[in-house]
């Protein structure tokens, strides 16, 4: 049974592209977050998803971020117009719909814009 | 609001000695859970404990053993006979209010095992 997949592992994005930040869950898992984890600091939550439904995105910056997590497929975050301050690790933990919190963290995508 | 304090931002040892990281939270609520994640030098999180918060029982695996005490909102993580391989940044962490799912996160504390 594969751990949560993050892909790419590193991605690197000029200021003003997108960057695309993928998550496939745990078999099983149904829910899916995202935190970000900036240099030096701890995680900080951004965005709890089910199955096409964004449940909490209490944590997401209001502008130029989004997530998805569709029927079919990855979830997806997507940063658009990347600045450097964008620069950080993202997270993608997943759990199963009887124990939330029955977290299982991905390795992370690091971004960094140059 | 729930908040998560680890004062400790950098600790350094020698091989063989303990070493106990602190965690202090902050909740209103009843019921929650508290964890505690290594993030090693290759980046990953990796989970160590999860207890919840009826359960004050001290819980020992291995070289690595937690103290819960509810009345000073505290969940301690001892390392005994540290080893270079311990060397990472450790997090606490707390279930957010009742009806969400995300997690707050402490600071992270960084341990150095030097041989």
């Amino acid at each position: 049974n594969a751990g949560v997949m993050q892909n790419p592992r590193h991605l690197v994005r000029r200021r003003g592209q997108e960057a695309r930040l993928r998550c496939s869950p745990m078999k099983g898992h149904s829910h899916v977050y995202w935190y970000r984890q900036l240099p030096e600091e701890g995680l900080k939550f951004m965005v709890y998803l089910q199955k096409e439904n964004i449940i909490d995105e209490s944590g997401m910056p209001k502008e130029r971020f989004s997530a998805e997590f569709p029927k079919e497929g990855p979830s997806i975050l997507r940063i658009q117009q990347v600045v450097r301050g964008d620069s950080a690790a993202y997270f993608c933990a997943s759990s199963p719909p009887q124990d939330s919190y029955g977290y299982t963290f991905g390795s992370g995508t690091r971004l960094t814009v140059v | 609001a729930q908040k998560v304090t680890q004062a400790q931002t950098e600790i350094s040892v020698v091989e063989k000695e303990d070493v106990t990281l602190d965690c202090v939270y902050e909740t209103r609520d009843t019921t929650y859970y508290l964890f505690w994640y290594k993030q090693p030098p290759s980046g990953e999180l990796v989970f160590l404990i999860r207890r919840n918060s009826f359960d004050e029982q001290n819980e020992i695996s291995g070289r690595y053993s937690w103290n819960f005490q509810k009345s000073t909102s505290s969940f301690n993580f001892t390392i005994t006979a540290s080893q270079v391989v311990d060397s990472a940044v450790y997090f606490c962490a707390l279930t957010g209010s009742y009806n969400t799912d995300k997690l707050i996160f402490g600071t992270g504390t960084r341990l150095q095992v030097f041989p």
